[in-house]
């Protein structure tokens, strides 16, 4: 099946550090990756649409510039969050899906748990 | 109203019996129907996608889907133990669209 990569699966740094978070699809070509945030016994929630070779699309109240989207190939899509504070502290997870078969469902990568001290 | 509903929960089933998880969703136009397990702490994975009207079974688990109704559901039968987790509905209406996620369903088998 559909395989996501998500890397890395934990990161614990001080505030103020900007963190990349990739996320490769594995067997597929995938032109829109999203990423969601999840807070503990809470719901998923969709940061962002990634779409490959153009801007990303926010969710409303996502801040653009903290959190950095690029999308530069067609397997490959990367969430910088900029200047990490403890409010960012979450379990970031990426999705993605076949576009070139019908009615493929999302995969998920394992998530990426952050902390920030 | 939220686009995909499901009751938070949680439920509680004993070892063994079925367990029922139902969704219901407000846009018509869906064609794709999805069922997700989540375990505590770690992200979803695919358990069943469905398409057209009726029942699609794979193992223990069986989707139902109603369209007429815009209701989706998940049987799981024999329920075990290991089959505790949030079960996530996400509904979707084109190919092209992403997946609208329900808040989840908490399913606690007991022993």
């Amino acid at each position: 099946g559909a395989v996501v990569s998500q890397h890395p699966s934990w990161v614990i740094c001080k505030s103020g550090t900007s963190v990349k978070i990739e996320c490769r699809s594995l067997d597929f070509q995938a032109t829109t990756m999203f990423w969601y945030r999840q807070f503990p016994k809470q719901s998923l929630m969709l940061m962002a649409t990634s779409n490959e070779g153009s801007k990303a699309t926010y969710e409303q109240g996502v801040e653009k510039d903290k959190f950095l989207i690029n999308h530069a190939s067609l397997t490959l899509s990367t969430l910088t969050v900029t200047s990490a504070h403890p409010e960012d502290s979450s379990f970031y997870i990426c999705s993605a899906r076949d576009n070139g078969r019908v009615g493929q469902p999302q995969h998920f990568g394992d998530g990426t748990r952050l902390s920030i001290l | 109203q939220k686009e995909v509903e499901q009751n938070s929960g949680p439920l509680s089933v004993p070892e063994g019996a079925i367990a029922s998880l139902n969704c219901t969703y407000s846009d018509r136009g869906s064609q794709s129907f999805f069922w997700y397990r989540q375990y505590s702490g770690k992200s979803p994975e695919l358990i069943m996608s469905i398409y057209s009207n009726g029942d699609k079974e794979d193992g223990r688990f069986t989707a139902q889907l109603n369209k007429a109704s815009q209701y989706v559901s998940l049987l799981i039968r024999d329920s075990q133990p290991s089959d505790s987790a949030t079960y996530l509905c996400a509904v979707r209406k084109t190919n092209a669209g992403k997946s609208t996620f329900g808040d989840g369903t908490t399913l606690t088998v007991k022993p």
